[in-house]
């Protein structure tokens, strides 16, 4: 299986602040057919379904804020929310669709400071 | 837009069968190119995917549950199922059913998810 790991497990970021979160994994996922990278990102909060926001790395679902944006390549990959809104407070999970079983991140859980 | 929610029993006996069922709605479960999945997550924890399934019947399972898992597809119903045998009290997690596609040159993570159903395994 695909591990991924992100970092740090948790983070507090004041209201209108830059957060970032990380995700490694512990091998490639760059598509070959289409030479993206199937990596994902994902807000849950509480007694919700994860929301997609993110896949390729780097492709903004429909509806997302674009203060959410990714990036990375192989096998590092980043969130990065320009602005932090009292609406972001989240557990973020990334995912790698590269292979079965496909498998998520551990979280990291985004508070205000 | 493609709906799902899940349904079952709330409370499962150790030793005994977990069955859910995901229905789906705004969408067919026949098209082609769509996967249906089962995704579970114990409180408090993270995400596991447990396998998905076509309307073809095709099915791939995590190594880590195959030995006691199936999911099945009742084209007829618009509904997916998830059997898992054998279960403890480590299966105690919300099940979510979700969807993904493939566009015919890859595969795209899951974008519509069920609201999740808390199975407890207990006696």
């Amino acid at each position: 299986d695909i591990v991924m790991t992100q970092s740090p497990d948790s983070l507090a970021v004041s209201l209108g602040e830059r957060a970032t979160i990380n995700c490694k994994s512990s091998q490639s996922v760059l598509y070959g057919s289409n030479n993206k990278n199937s990596l994902a990102w994902y807000q849950q909060k509480p007694g919700q379904p994860p929301k997609l926001l993110i896949y390729w790395a780097s492709t903004r679902e429909s509806g997302v804020p674009d203060r959410f944006s990714g990036s990375g390549s192989g096998t590092d990959f980043t969130l990065t929310i320009s602005s932090l809104q009292a609406d972001d407070v989240a557990v973020y999970y990334c995912q790698q669709f590269y292979a079965t079983p496909r498998t998520f991140g551990q979280g990291t859980k985004l508070e205000i400071k | 837009q493609v709906r799902l929610q899940e349904s079952g029993p709330g409370l499962v006996k150790p030793s005994q069968t977990l069955s859910l069922i995901c229905t789906v709605s705004g969408g067919s479960i026949r098209t082609d190119g769509y996967y249906w999945s089962w995704i579970r997550q114990p409180a408090g924890k993270g995400l596991e995917w447990i396998g998905r399934i076509q309307a073809n019947g095709n099915t791939i399972y995590n190594p880590s549950l195959t030995s006691r898992v199936t999911i099945s597809a009742d084209t007829s119903k618009n509904q997916f199922s998830l059997t898992l045998t054998s279960v403890t009290a480590a299966d105690t997690a919300v099940y979510y059913c979700a969807t993904f596609h493939y566009d015919g040159t890859a595969f795209y993570p899951e974008d519509y998810w069920g609201q999740g159903t808390l199975v407890t395994v207990s006696s």
